[in-house]
């Protein structure tokens, strides 16, 4: 198994500009979720889903939007970046609730 | 919003010291609390997941004890080593959806 997959692995972007955060994992996990780490701040859940067609908002979703078409892809999209979103996000999935969460190797955004 | 606090924010110790962390969480509706260990360039990888009053999970020199009635749980390190040196994190949810809400982590340094 590859676990959970994350790409690019780093990104600039210009203010304003678009992107998709890929995220997929081949473990047939039921739950993912899309965390982002800044420092000294830990993690911070942006959105999650408990299974395919099914996604909610976490502690900071504003300027993200997620779908779950399928249950192995999560992906993120910025819709307008800004500096503020500079940030590594870490995707991660869970068979169920009280399971083990597997994280992604994470993704680099740079917001000029 | 759930507040997840870990104390100390960061702690330096001699190798051969035995030492413990703190993880204070809501103790309401309580679902299951996680630790995990993350090194500086990776990505945080699971230690225990905890879920009933009481719980005492072991792992090598690692160990972890819950209880959710006064809502906290302490990760214990027997004997640290060096290779020990991280931030160990916790993540409690308290409903079934799958929603964490991590700490912001105790950062270890064992000094040899």
């Amino acid at each position: 198994n590859a676990g959970v997959t994350q790409t690019p692995k780093f990104q600039v972007l210009k203010t304003g500009q678009s992107m998709t955060l890929q995220c997929a994992q081949d473990m047939n996990h039921e739950y993912m979720s899309w965390y982002r780490q800044d420092p000294g701040m830990g993690l911070r859940l942006i959105h999650y889903s408990v299974g395919a067609g099914i996604t909610d908002q976490g502690e900071v979703p504003n300027g993200y939007n997620v779908s779950r078409s399928t249950t192995e892809d999560f992906p993120l999209r910025l819709l307008s970046a800004a500096p503020s979103q500079t940030s590594v996000y870490f995707c991660a999935s869970r068979p169920g609730v009280q399971e083990t969460q597997y994280f992604g190797p994470g993704t680099r955004l740079l917001v000029l | 919003i759930l507040n997840v606090e870990q104390s100390p924010q960061s702690l330096h110790v001699q190798e051969g010291d035995s030492t413990n962390f703190t993880c204070s969480f809501p103790s309401s509706n309580f679902y299951a609390l996680h630790w995990y260990r993350w090194e500086t360039a990776k990505s945080p990888e699971a230690l225990f997941v905890m879920t009933l009053n009481g719980d005492e999970k072991k792992k090598g020199r690692i160990s972890a004890t819950l209880n959710t009635k006064e809502g906290y749980s302490y990760l214990y390190i027997k004997g640290s080593q060096p290779e020990d040196s991280a931030t160990y994190l916790c993540a409690s949810l308290n409903t079934n959806a799958g929603k964490s809400t991590f700490g912001d982590g105790t950062t270890l340094t064992v000094k040899p």
